[in-house]
């Protein structure tokens, strides 16, 4: 089965400041990988996704993340923080043979001080 | 493009009463799935529908039930209600299941309070 551990359930860095968000997967089977966002009283919004090809991903608002295979990681990360980036972030592994559901981590919540 | 809609936004119900959630999928999408967020957590699947038929069911008693219609959109139903029912109830719809990659697409969520 798969599994998503996020590590840190809060992250504070100041503006400006270089964002990491870590997240290691459990897979069966090569992962599909995803980070989303989620702003507050908002749904889910995709940043970046991990199929196949490149390990490198780059999402929206500057976010990228890497695929590390040997690692089981794909850790997120913006070289700059902004202070819209504060939000609460979401990795997921696709799982589900047959259907089509995603596993999500518990989530790391984002603060940026000015 | 219309994205992906839910209603009631917030709903406040007693223990044991019933509930229904609907949801409208993005236009050209098939898919539906229902996930459940309870506060602190990450989205927890529900189950998922694809062409009026479930598709995959997550760790969820019979008690939640969902239903797909031919326009795509969805209703997600649950009995007898728990206190521990109290969450964000996400919908998310998908492209055709053929050829797709994972991308989820969230309405705003419907937040429940069972009291």
């Amino acid at each position: 089965a798969q599994s998503v551990t996020q590590l840190g359930s809060h992250v504070s860095v100041s503006e400006g400041a270089l964002v990491l968000l870590r997240c290691n997967y459990s897979s069966s089977v090569p992962p599909y990988l995803f980070w989303y966002v989620q702003y507050p009283n908002q749904g889910l919004q995709l940043l970046l996704k991990y199929t196949t090809g490149a390990t490198l991903v780059k999402g929206i608002n500057g976010f990228e993340a890497e695929f590390k295979k040997s690692e089981t990681s794909f850790h997120l990360t913006k070289p700059s923080a902004h202070m819209s980036d504060a939000a609460e972030y979401f990795c997921a592994v696709l799982s589900g043979a047959g259907s089509y559901q995603l596993t999500f981590g518990k989530g790391t919540k984002l603060s940026v001080i000015p | 493009e219309t994205g992906v809609t839910q209603s009631p936004t917030h709903l406040i119900k007693t223990r044991g009463q019933q509930v229904t959630l609907r949801c409208s999928s993005q236009s050209g999408h098939n898919t539906v799935s229902w996930y459940q967020q309870a506060l602190g957590q990450g989205p927890q699947f529900i189950f998922q529908y694809y062409r009026e038929e479930e598709n995959g069911r997550g760790n969820f008693p019979p008690r939640f039930s969902g239903l797909q219609f031919p326009n795509y959109s969805s209703e997600l139903n649950v009995n007898a209600l728990e206190l521990d029912d109290s969450a964000l109830y996400l919908c998310a719809s998908s492209f055709p299941l053929a050829g797709n990659t994972g991308e989820l697409f969230f309405g705003e969520g419907s937040r429940l309070t069972v009291l």
